[in-house]
Order: structure tokens, then sequence, then C-alpha cells
């Protein structure tokens, strides 16, 4: 079975500033996708990124990057000119491409973010 | 477009009810999936419906069931309930492929008394 370990519990920069969130994951398979969500006060989870395992390229959303390190399953998350909004919990998840697993995600633990201004 | 409604978003029960929670996928989309979050036990994933049949379900006790309608709206039932069901359930949706992204709902938070 698949598992996703983030092992930073809490985490805080200031405004401005650059944090990088980290993510390891246990999995046998080779196809698969990860992804970075965030879950604000609110509780509304919103898709930060999204990686597929097959692309060596690392993905970028605007001020969001990853370090997508396959050999080591890594998945780091680097949020750059952080700002007050970017101030929730942080869960990695891992998704397999196997038919067998539709639907599922696998989620880390996740990583409470405060951001100080 | 709209996103993934949820409703109710508050509910109290006490032990020993049932409990039905709703969920709207954004529209086109015809897989639901729900997950149970806890503090304790993190997320975790319940089932997922997909053209009104269960293609996956995590490990739940059957007292935890759910369904799908043709419009593709999922409902989601725990019967008997524990007080160790007390947490926010959470439903995404997406096309139902192997390769696309789930968009999650706002959750409905769930306690028993």
């Amino acid at each position: 079975a698949q598992t996703v370990t983030q092992s930073q519990p809490e985490m805080s920069v200031q405004e401005a500033e650059t944090v990088t969130l980290s993510c390891t994951y246990d999995t046998s398979e080779s196809d698969y996708y990860l992804f970075w969500y965030k879950q604000p006060p609110s509780r509304q989870m919103i898709l930060v990124i999204r990686q597929e395992a097959y692309k060596q390229q690392n993905a970028t959303e605007n001020r969001f990057s990853v370090n997508f390190q396959k050999a080591a399953k890594s998945f780091s998350l680097k949020i750059s000119d952080s700002q007050l909004g970017d101030a929730a919990m942080y869960f990695c998840a891992y998704r397999t491409r196997l038919g067998t697993s539709y639907g599922k995600l696998t989620f880390g633990q996740g990583t409470i973010l405060t951001v100080h201004p | 477009k709209a996103g993934v409604t949820q409703t109710p978003r508050y509910l109290i029960k006490t032990r020993g009810q049932q409990v039905t929670l709703s969920c709207s996928p954004i529209s086109g989309h015809r897989s639901v999936s729900w997950y149970q979050q806890t503090p304790g036990q993190g997320l975790q994933f319940l089932f997922e419906y997909f053209s009104e049949t269960q293609r996956n379900k995590g490990n739940f006790p059957g007292r935890f069931s759910g369904r799908q309608f043709s419009n593709s709206r999922s409902e989601m039932n725990v019967s008997t309930l524990e007080l160790g069901d007390s947490a926010l359930y959470l439903c995404a949706s997406s096309f139902g492929t192997l390769t696309d992204t789930q968009y999650f709902g706002p959750g409905t938070r769930l306690t028993v008394l």
C-alpha cells in the first residue's frame, strides 16, 4: 500500500519570504500522480499543484513550484513571495494510475503553515 | 462554472441515529469520492461512485454507505452513529478517468453527541 509522509507538522514564514514544505512517499509503482492541496480555515480543499510521475520537469503554478525527485520518492512544495493568504494546512497526496484505485487519493498528515506579517 | 456543493454544512446528531449527507459535483463530472477527515486519522478515503456504480471503497465498516443518482449527485449515509464518526466529511468530483484531478467541496461537519 502506498503511504505519504509529511514530516513537518508546522512551518512558519515571514511575508514575502520563501518556504519549502516536505513530502515523501512510498510506492512500488512507476506511474502515478502527486498533488499538493491547501486547506485554509474555511476547510475548503483547494488544489495547489499537480505533478505527473512520468514528467521529469517540475510543475510550477505562479508562486508555487515543486521539487520532484522520483528516485528519492520526494515531492516538496516551494512557496515564493509568501502572502498572508497562503496561511493554511497543506496536504501532499498520491494517486495511482491503476484502475483498482479509482477516485482514491492517499494523503499525508498535513503541514500547518503560518505566515507572519 | 459552479464548484462542488455539499449539504448540509453542519449537522449535530446523537449516538445511534443515522445521517445522510449530500454532494453535488461540478457540472460534467461523473465521479464523486468521499473522504472522512479527523484530527487523529487525518484524511481517509471512504468510497468512489461513477455512473451510479461504486467502483472503489476504503476500509470502513458497513455502516458507511453511499449511492449516486443519474445526475451524478451523490449521497453518503452513516447508520447507527458512534461518537467516533464525528468528523469533517469531504466529497470530491472529477470526470472519473485515471488521469484527471479531483476538486473538493466545502465539507459537512458532523458532530455526534
